[in-house]
């Protein structure tokens, strides 16, 4: 199974900064990396696909980067909607594995 | 209005059996593969099951595989979690999603909300 690491586990932070989250997979997926925004007692939404391409809707402040190993989610500017859960999730292979997620709070 | 709606969940003694639905509307749900994601409340996702299309093709996590079985109907629209030899690790809430591709590249694109399974003596 291909283990997905992100980091930090939690952040702190203001309304207007910018911030980074990173995810490392424990082999290569190419760019079959997604993330998704879950909000306390909601399901998750998928923010970002194929590493870097937004989903419709999704605001243009959160973009996705990177392939192979490592990848990063920036928010570049944190709105109040923003302090919530983020995951990043591997579609390289089944089983399908998640992050253990990063918890953005308010600073 | 696109929208998936999981029912179902309830509290079971462990070593019991339960079914979870799942109710596409919005959407040809026949031509997507859909999964189960479960969550344990305030922790993280974890694959459960998928399924193809047409339901020919099923796969599991180690962890359900012999005891969870995943169908669909699609003349009813609905997707199937038939959870046998339930554990109390099983106790979480479980989602169904769909999913779908561009270029290759597959996502979750739709989720239920979730019902919960609670396995406890």
């Amino acid at each position: 199974d291909i283990q997905m690491t992100q980091s930090p586990s939690s952040l702190s932070a203001s309304v207007g900064d910018r911030v980074t989250i990173t995810c490392r997979a424990s082999q290569s997926i190419s760019s079959y990396l997604n993330w998704y925004q879950q909000e306390p007692g909601k399901a998750p939404k998928l923010l970002i696909y194929a590493a870097s391409s937004l989903q419709s809707g999704v605001p243009s402040r959160f973009t996705g980067s990177g392939s192979g190993t490592d990848f990063t989610l920036t928010i570049s500017s944190l709105q109040p909607e923003d302090f919530v859960t983020y995951y990043c999730q591997q579609s390289y292979s089944i089983p399908r594995t998640f992050g253990q997620g990063t918890k953005v709070e308010i600073k | 209005e696109v929208q998936l709606a999981e029912s179902g969940g309830a509290l079971v003694q462990p070593g019991g059996s339960l079914r979870l639905s799942c109710a596409a509307s919005g959407f040809t749900f026949s031509n997507h593969w859909m999964h189960w994601v479960r969550q344990v409340p305030g922790k993280g996702l974890v694959w459960v099951s998928r399924i193809n299309s047409d339901g020919s093709t099923t796969t599991y996590a180690d962890s359900v595989k012999g005891r969870f079985t995943i169908s669909r109907d699609n003349a009813k629209n609905t997707l199937f979690l038939q959870m046998n030899s339930l554990r109390a690790e099983d106790t979480a809430l479980y989602y169904c999603t769909s999913t779908n591709a561009v270029a290759g590249y597959w996502y979750f694109d739709l989720w239920g909300r979730g019902t919960l399974v609670t396995v406890s003596s």
